[in-house]
């Protein structure tokens, strides 16, 4: 298996734009999660899916954010309109089962200008 | 409120040394503890987790101690190299529920 697949690998866009970052787990997993790393905030948690369905989104920071699984390989996390403050590394991971090891992709690097 | 901390901020140790990094929480309801290991333009990874019924995992040059009176957990690596050079988070979650909650990460570098 390629492991988790996240693209775009960077993304830059200006202010007021909608950003779409897309993500495929490794096929089997049950659970996705999208994490969004900064150096002030460190890693954090956005919204987890399980069996495709949005289990824990309180991490999301607004309703700019929106985060969709239609099928089990393919999950978006949608900012429409982005910020400067969105600038980040947004990771994408899954997992096989329930409290087991995370796989995390290779990160989307988001510059809002 | 950060519910994990982690300390310290950075280390730097010689090759064939110990490299020690604490975490602390507050949940007790926290049961799973995972390290994740993410070098430079990669996506953390899994290094060692332990949960509360053991108090010490070992696994290679790698071992979590765990203390759960005192709510504590540690990551010792032994002989560092510098391909340990990375940065170290630990994290937390507790049953019912994936989500990790995570340190603000060490950085390890450690000279040849």
């Amino acid at each position: 298996d390629a492991g988790v697949i996240q693209s775009p690998r960077h993304e830059v866009t200006e202010m007021g734009q909608e950003v779409t970052l897309r993500c495929k787990p490794i096929s089997g997993h049950d659970y996705l999660f999208w994490y969004r790393q900064t150096m002030m905030r460190g890693l954090e948690l956005l919204i987890y899916f399980n069996n495709n369905v949005p289990i824990d989104d309180s991490g999301m920071p607004e309703d700019r954010f929106s985060a969709k699984m239609p099928n089990a390989s393919f999950s978006t996390l949608k900012i429409q309109p982005s910020e400067p403050r969105d600038s980040a590394v947004y990771f994408c991971a899954s997992s096989p089962f329930f409290h087991t090891e995370a796989f995390f992709g290779q990160g989307t690097r988001l510059t809002v200008v | 409120q950060q519910q994990v901390k982690q300390s310290p901020q950075s280390l730097i140790v010689q090759k064939g040394g110990i490299s020690i990094i604490n975490c602390a929480y507050e949940n007790t309801a926290f049961d799973y503890f995972p390290w994740y290991q993410q070098f430079p333009g990669k996506g953390p990874a899994l290094l060692i987790a332990i949960r509360p019924d053991v108090s010490e995992k070992k696994e290679g040059r790698f071992t979590i101690s765990f203390n759960k009176s005192a709510k504590q957990f540690s990551l010792h690596i032994m002989d560092s190299q510098p391909g340990d050079s990375a940065t170290y988070f630990c994290a937390a979650s507790q049953g019912g529920s994936e989500k990790l909650v995570f340190g603000k990460g060490m950085k390890l570098t450690v000279n040849p």
